[in-house]
């Protein structure tokens, strides 16, 4: 069955201190990957996404993930994070192309500290 | 731009009555509405897929009976829990997708339903 992994549920880490933020799907022929980040009390909003092309993508706050097709993963990662980075991430899978169907990964509660 | 909203935000219902739930986009038109299913903890699951005017698709192992899905214009779609149950409780999110684009999803901020 089609499924998303993140591994961690929470993530605490202090200000300025890199994150990872892992993710792994299940193998398929072909995927779109997201991530989408869920402030308090907010909908989803869209982070980055793989469609095609290059395997490194970034978003506009910082962050980036790679597309790993041999390892079937898909890790978020930030150098150096602010306490306004604390919200939960959901990485998301596409198998049937675009923004059709997606299947979500549980999770993962991310803490910025002072 | 691209606000997806939900009413109520929450609502708690006594086991045996309906309630339903709103999902509106405020500034796109959206042929195509998703409903998802949020437990503790848990991934968001897929419930349906809605598309105005249509009939709503419905995921493997999901009661259409049971969660009846409205479409009825491009800005608005409900999704009514009938007879609801304790075990219906849980987070319920909606996604609207802007019309006439491969576009993304949109999220609402959710509906948390609570069953007594």
């Amino acid at each position: 069955a089609q499924s998303v992994t993140q591994l961690d549920s929470q993530v605490p880490v202090f200000e300025e201190a890199p994150v990872e933020l892992r993710c792994n799907y299940s193998s398929s022929v072909s995927v779109y990957l997201f991530w989408y980040v869920q402030y308090p009390n907010q909908g989803l909003q869209l982070l980055l996404k793989y469609l095609s092309g290059s395997t490194l993508v970034e978003s506009i706050n910082g962050f980036e993930a790679e597309f790993n097709k041999s390892q079937t993963s898909f890790h978020l990662r930030k150098p150096s994070v602010h306490i306004s980075d604390t919200a939960e991430y959901f990485c998301a899978v596409s198998y049937s192309g675009g923004y059709n169907k997606l299947i979500f990964g549980a999770g993962t509660r991310l803490a910025v500290h002072p | 731009g691209a606000v997806v909203s939900q009413h109520p935000s929450w609502v708690i219902c006594k086991s045996g009555t309906s309630v339903k739930i709103e999902c509106r986009s405020l500034d796109f038109q959206a042929t195509t509405m998703f409903w998802y299913r949020q437990f503790p903890k848990q991934s968001l699951m897929l419930m349906a897929t809605s598309n105005e005017g249509s009939k709503a698709t419905y995921e493997q192992g999901v009661e259409k009976d049971k969660f009846l899905i409205n479409h009825a214009s491009l800005t608005l779609s409900t999704l009514t829990v009938t007879s609801a149950h304790p075990e219906d409780s849980s987070f319920y999110i909606c996604s609207a997708r802007p019309s006439g684009k491969g576009d993304e999803q949109f999220f609402g901020p959710g509906t948390r339903l609570t069953v007594l």
